[in-house]
């Protein structure tokens, strides 16, 4: 089955500092990469996305490293704030003009303090 | 533009009861998908119609779920009977059609536990 893997399960930083969350990933067929933020009670919502012809993507904060020969991707969110605490998913999907399924990571639950 | 609406937001229903789900997508959205989020999880595809038509059901348990989209718009989830297991958030998400990217979204779930 084509699976995501994601690390760390839980993350906490000091407000003002760096949050890292990876992925890998197996099914080389994958050519989307979108990271998604979930709110409690909320349903997830789109952060960012790359695709495998670039290494780095910056959106604000925001940025997606991606390695295509280590089939890893990662997301850097920069001067964390409080409210950036949510739970961080890494999602893949074949082929973003296809509307096909997503597959996510586990998920990462990201604590910043005040 | 107004979100994906479901309902109810929560359930809660006893082993080997039926439950259903209801979800309106975003108005032009021809793409819609059934995803079930169990706690500490990340969301796992049931079903994605395109239309009214079904693209994939691969990973619906289909002994116990069924799922419709009646005139290509909204949908309704069933679970019939409902197991322990079936706990979790379903979480439904719309798109444009053939597009996984900005245009895809999700709803804020509807909550299920099973008792």
């Amino acid at each position: 089955q084509q699976q995501v893997k994601q690390s760390p399960q839980s993350l906490i930083v000091q407000k003002g500092g760096i949050s890292i969350i990876n992925c890998a990933y197996e099914n080389t067929a994958f050519d989307y990469f979108p990271w998604y933020q979930q709110f409690p009670g909320k349903g997830p919502a789109l952060l960012i996305a790359i695709r495998p012809d670039v290494s780095e993507k910056k959106e604000g904060r925001f940025t997606i490293s991606f390695n295509k020969s280590a089939k890893q991707f990662s997301l850097h969110i920069m001067d964390s704030q409080p409210g950036d605490s949510a739970t961080y998913f890494c999602a893949a999907s074949i082929g973003e003009t296809s509307g096909s399924r997503l597959t996510f990571g586990e998920g990462t639950q990201l604590t910043v303090n005040p | 533009e107004a979100g994906v609406a479901q309902s109810p937001r929560y359930k809660i229903i006893e082993k080997r009861q039926s439950v259903a789900f209801w979800c309106n997508p975003i108005s032009g959205h021809a793409t819609l998908y059934w995803y079930q989020q169990i706690l500490g999880q990340g969301p796992k595809l049931l079903i994605q119609f395109q239309n009214n038509g079904v693209v994939d059901d691969s990973q619906l348990p289909k002994d116990r779920f069924s799922a419709e989209r009646l005139k290509g718009v909204d949908s309704t989830l069933k679970i019939q009977p409902a197991k322990l297991e079936d706990s979790a958030v379903y979480l439904c998400a719309s798109s444009l059609v053939n597009r996984a990217g900005k245009g895809y979204t999700f709803g804020s779930g509807t909550r299920l536990t099973v008792v």
